[in-house]
């Protein structure tokens, strides 16, 4: 159980074009989830929180019209990096939170690893 | 601000057991996590622990957490070469978000 998919897993995109990556919650409904970028040998860094039926709160120094963000169902949340620039190549990973039991548990996708040339 | 420190690398031999480090600033964390990354994938949860526990165990990971140092660590028994990876700890804050380190790359010689 608690799986998370990505799509696509990798993505080739030329600069100024747009990139939508799909984030799905399989066997739970996950009311958040969130979305991280990951630069090569460095941690996490958490880009924005992406609420259900609601607009994404995102982490300072992010743009939220370079990254946008749409949860629109309890199992799917996506974001679109906008007139991408090779700057904005990394791994991005989203997460799902569950809660069970009381207890809140997060769950990662594989990750989408976006190349803009 | 949060923050989370670990060290950055560990080599231990096949069998072995490891210890990875980790202390945390906000003490008002609900639960801490253990995280392992493969090359190239994702993040896969390994284990949490409550904020009021001292130790929980799971096969051959152990979590120990002193929460008046803020120091958090996972011990793995019988260390394998799959087990190498970077592993992860995280501090859950206000509104679910995870902080996390910047990860311990494990290696494993045989």
């Amino acid at each position: 159980g608690a799986v998370v998919s990505q799509h696509p897993s990798w993505v080739i995109c030329k600069s100024g074009t747009s990139v939508k990556i799909e984030c799905r919650s399989l066997d739970f409904q996950a009311t958040t989830m969130f979305w991280y970028r990951q630069f090569p040998k460095q941690s996490l860094m958490l880009m924005a929180t992406s609420n259900e039926g609601s607009k994404a709160t995102y982490e300072q120094g992010v743009e939220k019209d370079k990254f946008l963000i749409n949860h629109a169902s309890l199992t799917l949340s996506t974001l679109t990096v906008t007139s991408a620039h090779p700057e904005d190549s990394s791994f991005y990973i989203c997460s799902a939170r569950s809660e069970l039991a009381g207890v809140y548990e997060q769950y990662f996708g594989p990750g989408t690893r976006l190349t803009v040339t | 601000g949060e923050d989370v420190e670990q060290s950055l690398f560990l080599s231990v031999r096949e069998g072995d057991s490891s210890v990875i480090n980790c202390t945390y600033t906000d003490s008002s964390s609900t639960y801490l996590y253990w995280y392992k990354q493969e090359p190239g994938a994702g993040l896969q949860l390994l284990t949490y622990i409550f904020s009021n526990m001292d130790m929980k165990q799971d096969q051959r990971l152990t979590v120990l957490l002193n929460k008046k140092d803020k120091h958090l660590s996972l011990r793995i028994a019988d260390t394998q070469t799959g087990d190498s990876a970077i592993y992860f700890c995280a501090e859950s804050i206000q509104g679910g978000k995870l902080i996390f380190g910047q990860g311990t790359e494990l290696s494993v010689k045989p």
